[in-house]
């Protein structure tokens, strides 16, 4: 079993949709977490950390569950630039710096 | 600013061939890393610098992997006798964080995408 696991997708939404993304992590010490976003040949690039309270950056919104070791990335009024792969994140209890990275889930994105 | 630049961005080896693949890290970054990123996978740690101690290399899959990074500036990872399952984008990544400190922000750079036939 994978440490990080997502649903590849791809999911293909109209603009002004709102579109969510679910994640699941098999290391319950688990201490940080995120969401990056990668582009088609592109690096990745931090989109947010995820908080057990919950956050939220403009469109986007990410919860942290804990007890089900859960992650989710909810995107609001969709873009056609928010088409991309996004990749769930966490950062091992035993390391502060290590990545470890999902599959991704691509997002698509039409006019 | 400048962020984190890596070259060649593609390379084509015949297989058996040695490859050097170089990590230009954002100016003062204490913290480097090296990602390897097969086709429709996210990328996998293979190792950290801090400065120029290799604090952790138990991602390299193979004693054919070697980084270094002996100024505590670029860094160069290495592959000897390259094999088609080496055919992969390598990212790698920089930070100011250092291993006693909470997590901080890694910038990646482009990649170097390594095709061997």
């Amino acid at each position: 079993r994978k440490e990080v696991e997502q649903d590849p997708g791809p999911f293909n939404v109209p603009e002004g949709a709102t579109v969510a993304f679910n994640c699941t992590y098999s290391n319950s010490a688990s201490q940080s977490f995120f969401w990056y976003r990668q582009d088609c040949r592109k690096e990745p690039k931090l989109l947010m950390s995820v908080y057990s309270s919950g956050n939220e950056d403009g469109r986007f919104t990410a919860q942290l569950n804990r007890a089900s070791q859960y992650i989710s990335l909810l995107i609001r009024d969709s873009k056609l630039s928010d088409s991309a792969t996004y990749l769930c994140v966490v950062n091992p209890m035993d390391s502060s710096y290590k990545l470890i990275f999902g599959s991704g889930t691509r997002l698509l994105v039409r006019p | 600013g400048a962020g984190v630049s890596q070259s060649p961005r593609y390379k084509v080896a015949k297989r058996g061939q040695d490859v050097a693949l170089r990590c230009d890290p954002i100016s003062g970054h204490v913290s480097l890393f090296w990602y390897q990123q097969a086709l429709g996978q996210g990328p996998e740690f293979l190792t950290y610098f801090q400065n120029e101690a290799q604090l952790d290399k138990s991602g390299l899959p193979s004693d054919r992997f070697f980084a270094e990074r002996p100024e505590g500036s670029v860094s160069t990872l290495k592959i000897q006798r390259t094999q088609q399952e080496d055919s992969a984008v390598y990212l790698c990544a920089s930070s100011l964080v250092t291993l006693a400190a909470s997590y901080n922000e890694q910038f990646f750079g482009p990649g170097t995408r390594l095709t061997v036939l």
